[in-house]
């Protein structure tokens, strides 16, 4: 079966990056592109960026260019996303999502909070 | 970008009532429009896909209808179970745009 697997939850002061990891199995890693999506407290979902594990291919939401970074690991299965220069408002729950078109298997979420 | 409006933001119905949410995208996107459901304190769930395909597992009372600008998800008998909050989300290109939400409620 599908599975996305998230890293633990983080805790960062502002400023910090952080590196959250979603490890693939139950499918061919390479056949679907890979979304992450966030959602802070309260609010609704925001899409941020994806990667095409085939070839590394990555686009990001205008708001998170220059912080936003996608990569994969082909032989783990693996596609990490580390936003930089953290600040206050990027406190969410980071989830990864499969698609190749529309999100069909998310990961389990990663909550990630950015405090002094 | 394409924007896409959902409403209302939230609403309250019985059980047993039909509910429909609308969203509309501010340019046309074709039929490339998904509905995902997400439960309190839970991940989000596809519900239907190509604006009117169920995904496997969900059940028969949820619906999609619409293309272009305009489309609604359709609950045809509400549920306890239903209690949500229900995205629309275009896939046609980037940025893969959701809508604000809508927040479903039991009267």
């Amino acid at each position: 079966q599908v599975q996305l697997v998230q890293s633990g939850a983080e805790v960062k002061k502002p400023g910090a990056s952080v590196k959250v990891s979603c490890k693939a199995s139950g499918y061919t890693f390479t056949n679907y592109y890979m979304h992450w999506v966030r959602q802070a407290p309260g609010q609704g979902l925001e899409w941020m960026g994806i990667i095409n594990p085939s070839g590394g291919y990555t686009s990001y939401a205008q708001k998170l260019q220059g912080r936003l970074t996608m990569t994969r690991d082909t032989s783990t299965s693996t596609v990490y996303m580390e936003l930089s220069s953290l600040r206050s408002e990027d406190t969410a729950v980071y989830y990864c999502a499969r698609a190749r078109n529309y999100f069909d298997y998310w990961g389990q979420g990663t909550l990630v909070t950015v405090s002094s | 970008d394409i924007q896409m409006t959902q409403s209302p933001s939230s609403l309250s119905a019985s059980v047993g009532d039909r509910v429909t949410i609308t969203c509309r995208a501010s340019h046309g996107i074709t039929n490339y429009l998904a509905w995902y459901q997400q439960k309190p304190g839970k991940v989000p769930k596809l519900l239907i896909y190509a604006a009117s395909t169920l995904q496997s597992g969900v059940p028969s009372r949820f619906s999609g209808s619409g293309s272009g600008t305009d489309f609604t998800l359709t609950i045809s008998s509400l549920q306890s179970e239903d209690v949500a909050t229900y995205y629309c989300q275009k896939y046609n290109s980037a940025p893969w745009t959701f809508g604000q939400g809508t927040k479903v409620e039991i009267k």
